[in-house]
């Protein structure tokens, strides 16, 4: 089994400002590692992902994650915020392999981006 | 091309009574999964179907219950409704054998009285 731990409920930061929201996971096998963003009212949107190769990831609208075996960490990262970054971003891991497996996520870290 | 669908977008039903709620999955894909989201919680697994048949199962008692039809579209059906069911319930559809992520819906929002 898989857990998925997002050590920060709720991350307040100014307007071009950088960002970086923590996860943290646990597995037994090897997985593959998520990021989703979901605003007000809307189901998710994957914004990156971490199947295999390089351990830096680069996703839609800036974000960028690293994976880190060691740390077993997959923190989400954008150098300069915009107000339209506010929305809540979930951490998910899955089991590698071929096929499709069930999503394991974690809390949800609430961005709010200050003016 | 469209993207998952799921129907309706908001529900009412009170304590007891039986509910349906639907999913159309993204075109090509051809496995549904199941997700429940409590107020303030992140998605929690229930179910994924593949070739009609459910494949893997969360943590959920049995008053959930699905249906894949032929065409892929996926069904999910919670009897006896309790005050804890209120929830979004997200859709998501991927291709098996593949690696892609699954893609998700606009959700349910289900409220219990």
């Amino acid at each position: 089994a898989q857990s998925v731990t997002q050590l920060d409920s709720q991350v307040p930061v100014f307007e071009e400002a950088p960002v970086e929201l923590r996860c943290n996971y646990s597995s037994s096998v090897s997985v593959y590692l998520f990021w989703y963003v979901q605003y007000p009212n809307q189901g998710l949107q994957l914004l990156l992902k971490y199947l295999s190769g390089s351990t830096l990831v680069k996703g839609i609208n800036g974000f960028e994650a690293e994976f880190n075996k060691s740390q077993t960490s997959f923190h989400l990262r954008k150098p300069s915020v915009h107000i339209s970054d506010t929305a809540e971003y979930f951490c998910a891991v899955t089991r590698s392999g071929a096929g499709s497996y069930q999503l394991t996520f974690g809390k949800g870290t609430k961005l709010s981006v200050i003016p | 091309d469209a993207g998952v669908t799921q129907s309706p977008t908001h529900l009412i039903k009170t304590r007891g009574q039986q509910v349906t709620l639907r999913c159309s999955p993204k075109s090509g894909h051809d496995t549904v999964s199941w997700y429940q989201q409590a107020l303030g919680q992140g998605p929690q697994f229930i179910f994924q179907y593949y070739e009609e048949e459910e494949r893997q199962r969360g943590n959920f008692p049995d008053r959930f219950s699905g249906h894949q039809f032929p065409n892929y579209s996926s069904e999910l059906n919670v009897n006896a409704l309790l005050l804890g069911d209120s929830a979004l319930y997200l859709c998501a559809s991927s291709f098996s054998g593949t690696n892609q992520p699954q893609h998700f819906g606009d959700g349910t929002r289900l409220s219990i009285l």
